[in-house]
């Protein structure tokens, strides 16, 4: 167990709809990642925050959006969806900027 | 444009004997190199990691090597065993970030 938290572990919606992901990171740790995970594209890295504040974006769509709360949680939505928006999607926290990642045990998506 | 580029792409291995998995990178601003292994229904799982100031890096079974010149980097597992059983994603970062790149990652069977 890594002791990053995901939810929802599955999930399956519609084209057109809105879903948001949850991820609870280690305690203690200040930056989080968002990764997805298909099968034609692989594990690309999609935004990371760190203690708050958006700290890089990756191949991440105008459609995704994501943010950290003081709490240190975070939310990615994803609105408009698509078929190809279909992936595990992974968070990943670490202590801080350059520290080991520990990632969550995925959400998967699925979109009809 | 992928930037690291791995091989192959699914491997079958004895009990006992080496697996090897290799990557390449592109971008020579890269300097920080971990390697990640992924059980089904898990998020990937740091294994080991090495830096371009060192051409080999040794943690119990698993060994990576890198040549900076080539730009290339490799996997080895020695005494591979069915535990050893997972798919194993080489990555790539740079400065002190750790927004990965990875690799499509390679399916690793070891038979009993």
């Amino acid at each position: 167990d890594s002791g990053v938290t995901q939810t929802p572990k599955h999930l399956i919606t519609a084209t057109g709809q809105r879903v948001t992901l949850r991820c609870s990171p280690r305690s203690g740790d200040l930056s989080v990642y968002w990764y997805q995970q298909s099968l034609d594209q692989g594990l690309q890295f999609l935004i990371q925050y760190y203690n708050g504040e958006e700290r890089a974006k990756g191949n991440i769509l105008e459609r995704f959006s994501a943010q950290q709360f003081p709490d240190l949680h975070s939310e990615l939505n994803l609105s408009s969806l698509e078929l190809g928006d279909s992936a595990l999607y992974f968070c990943a926290s670490s202590e801080d900027l350059t520290g080991e990642l520990f990632f969550g045990e995925g959400s998967r998506l699925t979109v009809l | 444009q992928q930037q690291v580029k791995q091989s192959p792409q699914s491997l079958i291995v004895q009990k006992g004997g080496i697996s090897i998995i290799n990557c390449a990178y592109e971008n020579t601003a890269f300097d920080y190199f971990p390697w990640y292994q992924q059980f089904p229904g898990k998020g990937p799982a740091l294994l080991i990691a090495i830096r371009p100031d060192v051409s080999e890096k040794k943690e119990g079974r698993f060994t990576i090597s890198f040549n900076k010149s080539a730009k290339q980097f490799s996997l080895h597992i020695m005494d591979s065993q069915p535990g050893d059983s997972a798919t194993y994603f080489c990555a790539a970062s740079r400065g002190s970030a750790r927004q990965l790149t990875f690799g499509s990652g390679t399916q690793l069977t070891v038979l009993p």
